[in-house]
């Protein structure tokens, strides 16, 4: 089972669409959570970070459920320039070493935002 | 700019060759991340420091791989005996992390082709 499993997509969404992704995570130990953005041969960038009592950001939502393992992400109002890869990102599931500090990424979800 | 920067942004070499990549993390974050990232793939952990010691390694690093980071600031990565296997998007992050807060900020990436 992968550590952080994601739909890839893509998801084809009219604008001003609501559209939603979940990702599931394996590892019950994991201590934090993001949604990373991506765009095509660019660096991941932070959309934003996941917090057990959810969190809104503009017209973005994400939530957390500890108990099932998966963080969900919800853009409300899409614009064209929200296509992009959306990365679920978990911290905290551990490495040879022992360590629990590097990032575990999904493969991404694919959003194409159609006018 | 003070955000992460990486050198060179793109470097194709042929296979047998050393390569050696470089990354200056944002001013003042004490966490300096490596990580590799191929087509259609997330991000996969390599490598990290707190200020110049090296806590963790992933099963990726084989031993051709090595990093360093001399005096907490920058760092390097050095790739020994390149294979076509190790073409990819090579991402740097640095983070400091403010209690149970832990922020990574991606660099531009290195992308590297072994022909």
């Amino acid at each position: 089972r992968k550590e952080v499993e994601q739909d890839p997509g893509p998801f084809n969404v009219p604008e001003g669409a609501t559209v939603a992704f979940n990702c599931t995570y394996s590892n019950s130990a994991s201590q934090s959570f993001f949604w990373y953005r991506q765009d095509c041969r660019k660096e991941p960038k932070l959309l934003m970070s996941v917090y057990s009592s959810g969190n809104e950001d503009g017209r973005f939502t994400a939530q957390l459920n500890r108990a099932s393992q998966y963080i969900s992400l919800l853009i409300r109002d899409s614009k064209l320039s929200d296509s992009a890869t959306y990365l679920c990102v978990v911290n905290g599931v551990g490495y040879s070493g022992g360590g629990a500090d590097g990032l575990t990424f999904g493969k991404g979800t694919h959003l194409i935002i159609q006018p | 700019d003070t955000g992460v920067s990486q050198n060179p942004r793109h470097k194709i070499t042929k296979r047998g060759q050393n390569v050696t990549f470089r990354c200056d993390p944002i001013s003042e974050h004490n966490r300096l991340y490596w990580y590799r990232q191929t087509l259609g793939q997330g991000p996969e952990f390599l490598t990290y420091f707190q200020n110049e010691a090296q806590l963790e390694k992933s099963r990726l690093l084989s031993d051709r791989f090595s990093a360093e980071r001399p005096k907490g600031s920058f760092s390097t990565l050095e790739i020994q005996r390149t294979e076509q296997g190790d073409s990819a998007m090579y991402l740097c992050a640095s983070s400091r992390p403010i209690g149970a807060r832990d922020t990574q900020y991606f660099g531009p990436g290195t992308r590297l082709t072994v022909l």
